[in-house]
């Protein structure tokens, strides 16, 4: 079973475009993370969230809007995409937000036209 | 802010080799140390966690060591496979309420049969 799932696996849009990435956790866990990584494959925190509160907004512009409906769900809309955007997006979860281990989902893979 | 390095960016060797790879980084106070494994196309996995109390971590084929106050880790691969050729993150968790994982870019290393 797939601990931590990600839709869609890849995703190319055109710039002004607004897309949703979805996230889904079956570890029980209470906190869900997403990452960014770049072109140049550094990977970097945006937002985290515990029992379905935001902890961790790492000045990410307004236009990456986090969503928990609940713990085993984040999901990541993103109004009027730009080239910049285009990235891998990550997901992870951990069971608190104390530095345990995090498990990371496989990744989607945005393309911005 | 706590800046993670890891030199160099990629590393090729026979197979069968020990290797060492490195990791430093800026700010002491850290909570632990965290090893993770990437594959082409994935997401990470999880390799070891160090407390920043203990030295060391152990798991298989691999050793983490810590050294807090000079702000270094070093992740040992034993007996070296095809199958270890992966990009390796150093991530080191801070202290505080709101600590995130800051990750190193990481090394890409390619086991040669």
């Amino acid at each position: 079973d797939t601990a931590v799932s990600q839709t869609p696996k890849y995703l190319v849009t055109q710039m002004g475009n607004d897309k949703s990435i979805k996230c889904e956790q079956n570890l029980g866990h209470d906190t869900m993370y997403w990452y960014k990584q770049d072109s140049k494959k550094f990977l970097k925190i945006m937002f985290s969230y515990n029992n379905k509160e935001l902890i961790i907004n790492e000045t990410v512009p307004n236009r990456f809007s986090p969503k928990s409906p609940d713990k085993a769900h984040l999901n990541l809309h993103i109004n009027s995409l730009e080239l910049g955007d285009s990235a891998v997006y990550f997901c992870a979860s951990s069971q608190e937000t104390g530095g345990e281990t995090q498990y990371f989902g496989p990744g989607t893979r945005l393309l911005v036209l | 802010k706590q800046e993670v390095t890891q030199i160099p960016a990629a590393l090729s060797v026979p197979e069968g080799e020990n290797l060492v790879l490195n990791c430093s980084f800026t700010d002491s106070a850290i909570y632990n140390l965290q090893w993770f494994r990437q594959d082409p196309g994935k997401g990470l996995t999880s390799l070891l966690l160090i407390q920043s109390s203990q030295r060391e971590q152990t798991s298989g084929r691999l050793n983490a060591s810590l050294d807090k106050s000079s702000g270094r880790s070093t992740l040992y691969i034993a007996a070296s496979q095809p199958g270890d050729s992966a990009t390796y993150l150093c991530a080191v968790w801070g202290w505080g309420a709101n600590s995130k994982l800051t990750f190193g870019k990481g090394i890409t290393l390619s086991v040669r049969p």
